[in-house]
């Protein structure tokens, strides 16, 4: 079974752009979260999305969304880019229901400029 | 308010030496604690976990203590290799919510050979 993909590897914009980063869930996972990864603050929980609903929300601002498509794949957003929002982003998939482990990807590394 | 406190957060150890992580939390809801190891380039990937119904779980040369009393837990590598030498995360989230993990800082461990 194909793992967590997550697409680009890596990333350089500038401060005020936009990025779009792409998940694509273990193949039956229907909860897709999203982490951000930064050496100051550590692994921290962005949202999670479950059958295309946002069901859990991490303490970010509002320029971060998300959304997650009918075949579970989600997308997540940032908008008016900081040099603070470099980091490794991850994405983790899980069943969703019960007791099921969270499953990562090897994220995406945003470089802010 | 970091609500999972992993030490240390470094650690070297020989070579078939015990390698021990600790962890303390604050939030009496927590109910579900994994550990994820991380290699660099790499998602974190999960190792073991444990629910508070038990003082100890055992997987291999891996092994989680738990006291719930004094809301800490512990990782144990037994036999360490150089192998094993990663990031190692604690993590606790709420039975409602697996996928929404508060993670501890980390510790970087380095087996010598």
């Amino acid at each position: 079974k194909a793992g967590v993909t997550q697409t680009p590897r890596y990333l350089i914009k500038t401060r005020g752009q936009q990025v779009t980063l792409s998940c694509s869930p273990i193949s039956g996972h229907r909860s897709v979260s999203w982490y951000q990864q930064t050496p100051g603050q550590g692994l921290q929980f962005l949202f999670e999305y479950f059958s295309e609903t946002q069901r859990n929300k991490g303490n970010f601002p509002g320029r971060f969304s998300g959304r997650q498509f009918s075949n579970s794949r989600s997308e997540m957003n940032v908008s008016t880019l900081e040099l603070g929002d470099s980091a490794l982003y991850l994405c983790a998939s899980t069943v969703g229901q019960g007791n099921s482990p969270l499953h990562f990807g090897n994220g995406t590394r945003l470089t802010v400029t | 308010q970091q609500q999972v406190k992993q030490s240390p957060q470094s650690l070297i150890v020989q070579k078939g030496g015990i390698s021990i992580i600790n962890c303390a939390y604050e939030n009496t809801a927590f109910d579900y604690f994994p550990w994820y190891q991380q290699f660099p380039g790499k998602g974190p990937a999960l190792l073991i976990a444990i629910r508070p119904d038990v003082s100890e779980k055992k997987e291999g040369r891996f092994t989680i203590s738990f006291n719930k009393s004094a809301k800490q837990f512990s990782l144990h590598i037994m036999d360490s290799q150089p192998g094993d030498s990663a990031t190692y995360f604690c993590a606790a989230s709420l039975n409602s919510g697996y996928s929404t993990l508060t993670f501890g800082k980390g510790t970087m461990l380095l087996v010598s050979p």
